[in-house]
């Protein structure tokens, strides 16, 4: 069972405001990412992260913003949410280049 | 950079029968070939994975896989699916060096039919 957990599981909230999703691990894993994906649809990577104080933008173009304080942290923030940011977002990490992503249960962020 | 075609969107199979689930791939060398199951409203877990050595891979719940270097593919196989096997599946490829990314196919969506 893979010890990577995602708060909160459903969010809804009203445009304008400023929200943060949590991405926690227990494994001890270097590399963490985040994922967007639309109901029945691909994932896309928004942002990745090799270790602490290490950041990047991934291939799909996003608002948010994440950070990587802690090994086992890396919150996504959206300073002002808009109808277009709802979607399920999927947290994962990963230990060494050359085993599987683990992944979180995701949270469905709706935004009204 | 490598990229993942899962050419069929929705496929859906009688219970009890034989599946196969395409994947195609494109990378200069040999990658890391995953398959992962997503259940609605839940994140991925991992069916199996390809390194290397032995070209047909076993996973859980009866799935199997098999890399066929030549076609570039990695398909997924069960020989009777059941009716908890409805989901969506996403095969992923991953180039083979320290910083390789992981990337995803568009998915398959597996429907079962009593």
């Amino acid at each position: 069972e893979a010890d990577i957990y995602q708060t909160p599981r459903y969010l809804v909230i009203g445009t304008g405001k400023k929200i943060t999703l949590e991405c926690s691990q227990t494994m001890g894993h270097d590399k963490m990412y985040w994922y967007q994906q639309d109901p029945g649809m691909e994932l896309h990577l928004i942002h990745y992260s090799y270790g602490v104080n290490s950041t990047e933008k991934g291939d799909l173009s996003s608002e948010s913003t994440v950070s990587r304080i802690r090994t086992e942290h890396f919150p996504l923030t959206l300073e002002s949410a808009r109808p277009s940011h709802t979607s399920q977002y999927l947290c994962a990490s990963r230990d060494r280049a050359y085993t599987e992503a683990f992944f979180g249960q995701g949270t469905r962020l709706t935004v009204v | 950079a490598q990229s993942v075609t899962q050419p069929d969107i929705h496929i859906t199979v009688s219970e009890g029968a034989s599946l196969e689930l395409r994947c195609n791939y494109s990378y200069g060398a040999t990658p890391y070939l995953f398959w992962y199951v997503q259940s609605p409203g839940q994140g991925l877990q991992l069916l199996l994975k390809y390194f290397s050595g032995d070209t047909l891979v076993q996973g859980i719940k009866g799935f199997e896989a098999e890399f066929k270097r030549s076609q570039s593919s990695f398909n997924l196989r069960k020989p009777s699916v059941h009716w908890s096997d409805a989901a969506e599946y996403f095969c992923a490829v991953a180039a083979n060096n320290a910083g390789n990314m992981l990337t995803f196919g568009g998915g398959t969506r597996l429907m079962v039919k009593p």
